[in-house]
Parts: C-alpha cells; structure tokens; sequence
C-alpha cells in the first residue's frame, strides 16, 4: 500500500529536549516536505527536499532543522524545542514539483512545555 | 514575502446551495493553485488544481477559476452535500524551471453544510 508514515503520532516533551520526527515514504517520489498546522494559520511549509541530499527552506525553518540522506526517510528535527512550536506537524511526499498531488502522513501532534 | 489570502474563514450554506471560497495571492510568479479537503482529524487531500494557462478547471461538482491579471482564484462548489463539509484550503506555488519551489497555503475555510 502506498503510504506516508510519521512517528510518532503524539508526543509530549519540555523545551530544549531535542526531538526527531521521522517521516517515511514509500513511493519512491523524490519530492518531500515538512508542514506545520496552526489554528487560523492555515499548514506553513517548514522544508522541503527534491532529492537526496537537496534541501531548501520553506515560510517557517527558524528552530528546525532536517535531512535527506535516503530517498525514502525526511527526518524533522528539533534541536532545542519551545512552547511556540507546539503545533500539527504533516509530513508529505509529491512525484511532481508543484506539490500538487501530495500524499500527506497522519500527522504528529506535538506538545512543548 | 510571499502571501495567499483566503476568504471567507468560515462559511455555512443550507444543503444543495452552492458555495464560494476565495483566494488571493501575492507572487506574480505563482503558477499552479492546488485546493485542499481536510476533514476533522484527517490529512489534507488534493480535490481540484489549475495551473496559470488556464482560466477555468471542473470535476463533476466542483470547479475553480483563476484570474491572472488580479491574481485571484476561487473554489466553487454546487449542489452542496453533507460530506462537503470540511477545511478548504488553497494554495499557490511558483514552479520555475525543473525545480521544486516553495508553496504557500491560504488559512483556511470552515464550510458546514446544514441539512
């Protein structure tokens, strides 16, 4: 089946405690993105990647960080966390450039205290 | 920078109705407007896109138009249905050349339909 999976699912954490949010893919699209989900805020791209190796910042990247060293996995990673990145994180994967048709992951709710 | 303005943030209309969502953008360089259906606790998911060189796109009851020249495009949605009711969300982005590019999201349409 094709999919998009993140981890986890739900997490609660205290700020400065530094996290990883991993995102697979298994549709071999070399296209991939990280969104945050905000109340009013609409989805905000934070990166994206167009291959291995190949990153490049979207609207929000201050206090993110993220790699490409396979083409399936586009791990999200939080060095030092803060209450202002609670939020809806999606992880997507596209075949195209125009992120059209994207194949969204389920999410991870994140909670910073 | 750039910015996709989206109008109204919530909408209800009586089943059957149709409905109107509007958007907005800022870079003159955006050539492609995907639209999106996020149901409560559910993932975003593709329903209609447009793409700069053409003025009017439809999928059965759903259709969307673009106006270059104002730099607005809107969803229309007819013959409202009970399970259209959901976030709508827009979307522009630049496509240049081969590569990717950034793509920013509009904040987003509460519609409810009442039956």
């Amino acid at each position: 089946e094709a999919q998009v999976t993140q981890n986890p699912r739900y997490l609660i954490t205290v700020t400065g405690k530094k996290l990883t949010v991993t995102c697979s893919q298994n549709m071999n699209h070399e296209y991939m993105s990280w969104y945050r989900q905000d109340p009013g805020l609409g989805l905000r791209q934070i990166y994206y990647s167009m291959n291995v190796e190949v990153t490049d910042k979207g609207d929000v990247p201050e206090g993110y960080k993220v790699s490409r060293k396979e083409k399936r996995n586009f791990p999200l990673i939080l060095e030092s966390p803060s209450p202002n990145q609670t939020s809806l994180y999606f992880c997507a994967s596209s075949p195209d450039t125009t992120w059209g048709t994207q194949y969204f992951g389920p999410g991870t709710r994140l909670l910073v205290l | 920078g750039e910015n996709v303005e989206q109008h109204p943030s919530t909408l209800s209309v009586q089943e059957g109705d149709s409905a109107v969502i509007k958007c907005t953008y800022s870079d003159s360089a955006s050539n492609y407007f995907p639209w999106y259906k996020q149901e409560l606790g559910k993932r975003p998911q593709l329903i209609i896109d447009i793409r700069s060189n053409v003025g009017e796109k439809k999928d059965q009851r759903i259709a969307v138009t673009l106006n270059k020249t104002a730099k607005h495009f809107s969803l229309h949605i007819t013959e409202t249905q009970p399970e259209d009711s959901a976030v709508y969300f827009c979307a522009a982005s630049p496509k240049r050349g081969s590569s990717a590019s950034k793509i920013i999201f509009g904040s987003g349409t509460r519609l409810s339909i009442r039956p």
